[in-house]
């Protein structure tokens, strides 16, 4: 299983420019979600999907959209990228959680993608 | 409102020193998780343990041990004998019944010097 993997490892966005960042997993994890790393301030939720066409926002969703049209795949886009979008993003995934068990189980990241936006 | 404290930014000890991170949590739940992950220079995310609210048992996994103690609200890492290969920015994170989230806290620098 290659787990959690993230498209592309790096990139470089002018100010305006839009891009999509690929998240994919093997492990059929019904769970998916975004995050950001910024120095200091360790990993924020951007957005998150519970299953298959469903998402929601996390803490700091402003700027930033996401798809899940299919179980696998997890999509982040950015319509107009912002010096401020400069970060490492990190996808990760997780199963359902199984019965008399509330709460996210462990979260499995891919590597990250570094992002900078001049 | 779920929050996880890291107070210690940084650490420096010299091998095969013990050391300590502390991990303080705050949730309303009374069903949570507690989690450390780890990350490397080469920056990956890397799962150590998850710890439910209900088992308060202490855990060892080789040179690692995690103390979990809901009085005081705390969940700490004790690393024995530290390597420097223990380099990393280590997280702690919770999750609670509420948005399937997680809740990581600031992270804490840990530099092993041989």
């Amino acid at each position: 299983n290659a787990g959690v993997t993230q498209t592309p490892k790096f990139r470089v966005l002018k100010t305006g420019q839009s891009m999509t960042l690929l998240c994919a997993q093997d492990m059929n994890h019904e769970y998916m979600y975004w995050y950001r790393q910024d120095p200091g301030m360790g990993l924020r939720l951007i957005h998150y999907s519970v299953g298959e066409g469903t998402t929601a926002k996390g803490e700091v969703p402003d700027g930033y959209n996401v798809s899940r049209l299919k179980k696998q795949n997890f999509l982040l886009g950015l319509e107009s990228a912002a010096p401020s979008q400069t970060s490492v993003y990190f996808c990760a995934s997780s199963p359902l959680g199984t019965s008399g068990r509330t709460g996210t189980d462990t979260q499995y990241f891919g590597p990250g993608t570094r992002l900078t936006v001049l | 409102a779920q929050k996880v404290t890291q107070a210690q930014t940084e650490i420096s000890v010299v091998e095969k020193e013990d050391v300590t991170l502390d991990c303080v949590y705050e949730t309303r739940d009374t069903t949570y998780y507690l989690f450390w992950y780890k990350q490397p220079p080469s920056g990956e995310l890397v799962f150590l343990i998850r710890r439910n609210s209900f088992d308060e048992q202490n855990e060892i996994s080789g040179r690692y041990s995690w103390n979990f103690q809901k009085s005081t609200s705390s969940f700490n890492f004790t690393i024995t004998a530290s390597q420097v290969v223990d380099s990393a920015v280590y997280f702690c994170a919770l999750s609670g019944k509420s948005g399937n989230q997680f809740y990581f806290g600031t992270g804490t620098s840990l530099t092993v010097i041989p």
